[in-house]
């Protein structure tokens, strides 16, 4: 079946620090794949996806490119601010085309950025 | 605005009670689930309706149900047989975009049973 698996946390790093969350997955054909990020006590936001092949996703300072022959989706954010503390979810959709569709999530990283 | 709600942000229970969990969206998505979020954990599907008046048991739906009567509302019913409710509940809805499945989240009820 379907997986995602997400670098472990937790990630702390210092304001302006350059961020990495590695996100690999299994799935057959071609999944959508999505970076969700959540604060604390809050449900999750979508914070960026892509749908096909070498595509990149990016929002609010966050890149992360689809990358079929390493079956990647790496979070990456040059600059990180103390309100990017947070957890990150990597996330996929099947191709299962309904109205509607399970997403596959991974484990979560949680990120602190100090001042 | 639109959006999803779900009531109440904190609710507390004795063991033993039933408890419903309101989920309530006017996106006009078609699609709508409910996860489970354990501390430090991921998300848990519990319950998913493609449709009205259809849903599927998802991955831990052990002591769980569920009702999908009209488009905008799913209530989840935590029940007495679950063993361990006390969790932070979250609820999705989709609709297709452009050959994605984009969910969207509510806020998130967190449940204490004692």
């Amino acid at each position: 079946g379907d997986s995602v698996t997400q670098m472990e946390g937790p990630v702390t790093l210092s304001e302006e620090a350059f961020l990495t969350i590695n996100c690999t997955y299994t799935a057959t054909g071609y999944p959508s794949l999505f970076w969700y990020v959540q604060y604390p006590g809050e449900g999750l936001q979508l914070l960026l996806k892509a749908t096909k092949a070498d595509d990149k996703g990016s929002n609010k300072g966050f890149e992360a490119t689809y990358r079929k022959e390493t079956t990647s989706f790496h979070l990456e954010k040059g600059s990180v601010q103390v309100s990017d503390s947070a957890v990150y979810f990597c996330a996929l959709s099947g191709v299962v085309r309904t109205s509607g569709s399970r997403l596959t999530f991974g484990e979560g990283t949680q990120l602190t950025v100090n001042p | 605005d639109g959006g999803i709600t779900q009531s109440p942000k904190y609710l507390f229970r004795k063991e033993g009670q039933n408890v419903t969990l309101s989920c309530e969206q006017n996106l006009n998505h078609d699609a709508m689930y409910w996860y489970r979020q354990d501390p430090g954990q991921g998300l848990r599907l519990i319950y998913y309706s493609q449709i009205v008046n259809d849903f599927q048991k998802g991955d831990i739906a052990e002591g769980y149900s569920v009702s999908r009567e009209k488009k905008e509302s799913f209530p989840l019913t935590v029940t007495s047989a679950q063993k361990n409710p006390t969790a932070f509940y979250l609820c999705a809805s989709s609709i297709e975009s452009t050959g994605t499945y984009e969910q969207y989240f509510g806020p998130g009820t967190r449940l204490t049973v004692t």
